[in-house]
């Protein structure tokens, strides 16, 4: 199985910060990489597909980018509704897997 | 709008077979550009992938759970279902049912996900 990582595995941060997360894969998985945002007691919801493309409504501050081992999501202008846990997620091959997820939070 | 629904006995006995099934509406669960998958997480813990179906019947598992599990596909009911034996209460989380998109160019992700229903192993 491909190992996938990510960190921090926490962070704190005020209305209006840029933030970056960062996932990083056990092997090359091109752009098969999903990110998710959970927000305590709901299920998962689908940000970002294929390392950079943007899931219908959700808001324009989230930015995927990456390929290879190495990717990023990046909250360009933290909102109330952003805290939440976030995941990566890799599709390369037919055995998915997760990262242990970030944790974003109010500083 | 998709909507799936996870539905099942939310207490199960150690031993015992795990058995849920997801309700698909709003579309058919015949289209050729998904899979329907589950997934599950541990209370406070990530996300772990448990297996996908093809409305043909084509089964993708979860190594570490394949020796215990079932994945099956009602198409005339537009429904998917787990079936999960020798339960232990390392198996208690919230389960998820999800469409998988198929995309040649970028890979596959879950989109809707159901609810979550919470399953407890204990006796």
């Amino acid at each position: 199985d491909i190992q996938m990582t990510q960190s921090p595995s926490s962070l704190s941060a005020s209305l209006g910060d840029r933030v970056t997360i960062t996932c990083r894969a056990g092997q090359n998985i091109s752009n098969f990489l999903n990110w998710y945002q959970q927000i305590p007691g709901k299920a998962p919801e689908l940000l970002i597909y294929a390392a950079s493309s943007l899931q219908s409504g959700v808001p324009s501050r989230f930015r995927g980018s990456g390929s290879g081992t190495d990717f990023t999501l990046t909250i360009s202008s933290l909102q109330p509704e952003d805290f939440a846990t976030y995941y990566c997620q890799q599709s390369y091959i037919m055995r998915f897997t997760f990262g242990p997820g970030t944790k974003v939070d109010i500083k | 709008q998709l909507q799936l629904q996870e539905s099942g006995p939310g207490l199960v006995k150690p031993s015992e077979t795990l058995s849920l099934i997801c309700t698909v509406s709003g579309g058919s669960i015949s289209k050729s550009s998904y899979f329907w998958g589950w997934l599950r997480q541990p209370p406070g813990k990530g996300l772990e992938w448990i297996g996908n179906i093809y409305y043909s019947g084509s089964t993708y598992y979860n190594s570490s759970l394949k020796s215990r599990l079932t994945i099956s596909v009602d198409t005339s009911k537009n429904q998917f279902s787990l079936k999960l034996n020798s339960v232990t209460a390392a198996d208690t989380a919230v389960y998820y049912c999800a469409r998988i998109i198929i995309e040649a160019a970028g890979g596959n992700w879950f989109d809707p996900w159901g609810q979550g229903t919470l399953v407890t192993v204990s006796s």
